[in-house]
């Protein structure tokens, strides 16, 4: 059965530094999605992104982020400059469009930790 | 805006027996999935079920049922037989249909299976 991928699985970073996860959602989806959770905590919505632009995006979204779609497979989350309080887990997922509900494919995970 | 509310941070079950796991909800769309997930410790989101608002019947898969009530604004989550690799962290979530929109997550509830 097709899944959603994301690498790396955990990654380290200094505080300042930008970082990059990645996300291969699933081929024939058309929605792609970056949640957040803070150890502890309950996932958060960040950005929604849908033919090739984003379409929603919440307050925790703010200029130090940014999403793209390379190459038509890799969904990318970007944050420029690393704080503290961006150490969570951060989930990528996606949904195909021609679905009734709008059921979301979740990736395992990238564990991010800012030192 | 779309609110989730789950009361119940931990439960302990005796193994075999059934449980439910509250989850209440709060929007003024008509036209709405209300989803529940299993995080076990190791990290990852997993599905477990789907229930649409204007599904007449509660939503079954397994050993999980939903207990839909609409006028109640409820979607409990029923586990039938409890088993020792149920234990995890369960989140009750919602989105609108329709469109790209975000999937809003409840707090979740510790599930701690007792042999």
């Amino acid at each position: 059965e097709p899944e959603v991928t994301q690498t790396p699985s955990h990654q380290v970073t200094q505080m300042g530094q930008e970082v990059i996860l990645r996300c291969v959602p699933i081929s024939n989806h058309l929605y792609f999605y970056w949640y957040r959770q803070i150890l502890g905590q309950k996932v958060e919505f960040l950005v929604s992104f849908y033919n090739n632009e984003i379409s929603e995006k919440s307050e925790i979204f703010d200029d130090q982020f940014s999403v793209e779609r390379p190459d038509g497979s890799n969904f990318t989350l970007k944050i420029r400059s690393t704080k503290l309080e961006d150490s969570a887990m951060y989930f990528c997922a996606s949904r195909p469009r021609d679905r009734v509900n709008n059921e979301q494919f979740f990736g395992p995970g990238t564990r991010l930790t800012v030192l | 805006a779309q609110k989730i509310t789950q009361t119940q941070p931990g439960m302990f079950v005796q193994e075999k027996e059934a449980v439910t796991l509250d989850c209440t909800y709060d929007t003024s769309d008509q036209s709405y999935g209300l989803f529940w997930y299993k995080q076990p410790s190791s990290g990852e989101m997993i599905f477990l079920i789907y229930q649409g608002s204007y599904d007449e019947q509660n939503a079954t898969e397994g050993r999980y049922s939903l207990n839909f009530q609409k006028a109640r604004k409820s979607a409990n989550l029923v586990i039938s037989a409890s088993q020792l690799g149920d234990s995890a962290m369960y989140f009750c979530a919602m989105g609108v249909n329709f469109g790209n929109e975000k999937l809003t997550f409840g707090t979740g509830t510790r599930l701690t299976i007792i042999p």
